[in-house]
């Protein structure tokens, strides 16, 4: 069964803090993103890398960070958190074209909570 | 840049019965995709339904159907004999054809089935 795992499902964190959310797939996809989830707001995209050691920016890239070092991980950085972070964040990962007969998957979400 | 609307926040329906979710987007491409997801309580996004734009014939997954009208710039679900399990949160989700696998999402329609 295909899986993306994210490390935690619930996080609290102080203002200031560094955060690393960590998300690994085991589907050896090339493509994998970071959305965030707000109430009214859906889903926007953060970041996503189509390889290993590549990244582009998202609509929301502002206060973030990534690393992909492994195919199979891809991490989300918080360099200070902050108040307005606090929400959900869900990783997916996908095969190179999810147009036609593949899709995206999608992690469980980190809830963040930063005070 | 795309956008997604989805205009009822909150819908409730009763087991058995039939309900319509709303979806309008924003694009000047000819050809993309569209998505319905929905994400129970477990935070899991499932793909529920793919319509693709150059389709003239309606997607159908057993009780999920969509209404696509592409002039309109429209692209409703409907779910027809109502399951508790339906309860859920539901995102309309685009996907333009040279977009790299990324996904512009709605704000969500929270669906409650109700016994």
């Amino acid at each position: 069964d295909v899986k993306v795992t994210q490390s935690s499902r619930y996080l609290v964190k102080r203002t200031g803090e560094k955060v690393f959310l960590e998300c690994v797939q085991d589907m050896d996809h090339e493509n994998m993103f970071w959305y965030r989830q707000d109430p009214g707001l859906g889903l926007r995209l953060i970041y996503f890398s189509y390889d290993v050691k590549m990244k582009e920016k998202g609509d929301i890239p502002e206060g973030y960070s990534v690393s992909r070092e492994k195919k199979e991980r891809f991490s989300l950085i918080l360099e200070s958190a902050s108040t307005n972070q606090t929400s959900m964040y869900l990783c997916a990962s996908s095969p190179p074209d999810v147009a036609t007969n593949e899709k995206l998957f999608f992690g469980s979400g980190t809830q963040l909570s930063v005070l | 840049a795309q956008t997604v609307t989805q205009s009822q926040p909150e819908m409730s329906v009763q087991e058995a019965e039939t309900v319509t979710l709303s979806c309008t987007y924003d694009t000047s491409e000819s050809n993309y995709y569209l998505f319905w997801y929905k994400q129970p309580p477990s935070r899991q996004m499932i793909l529920v339904i793919r319509q693709e734009a150059y389709k003239q014939q309606n997607a159908t997954e057993n009780r999920f159907s969509v209404n696509f009208q592409k002039a309109a710039k429209s692209f409703s679900l409907k779910i027809s004999d109502s399951q508790l399990g339906d309860t859920a949160m539901y995102f309309c989700a685009f996907m333009g054809n040279n977009a790299g696998n990324m996904l512009t999402f709605g704000g969500g329609t929270r669906l409650m089935v109700k016994p």
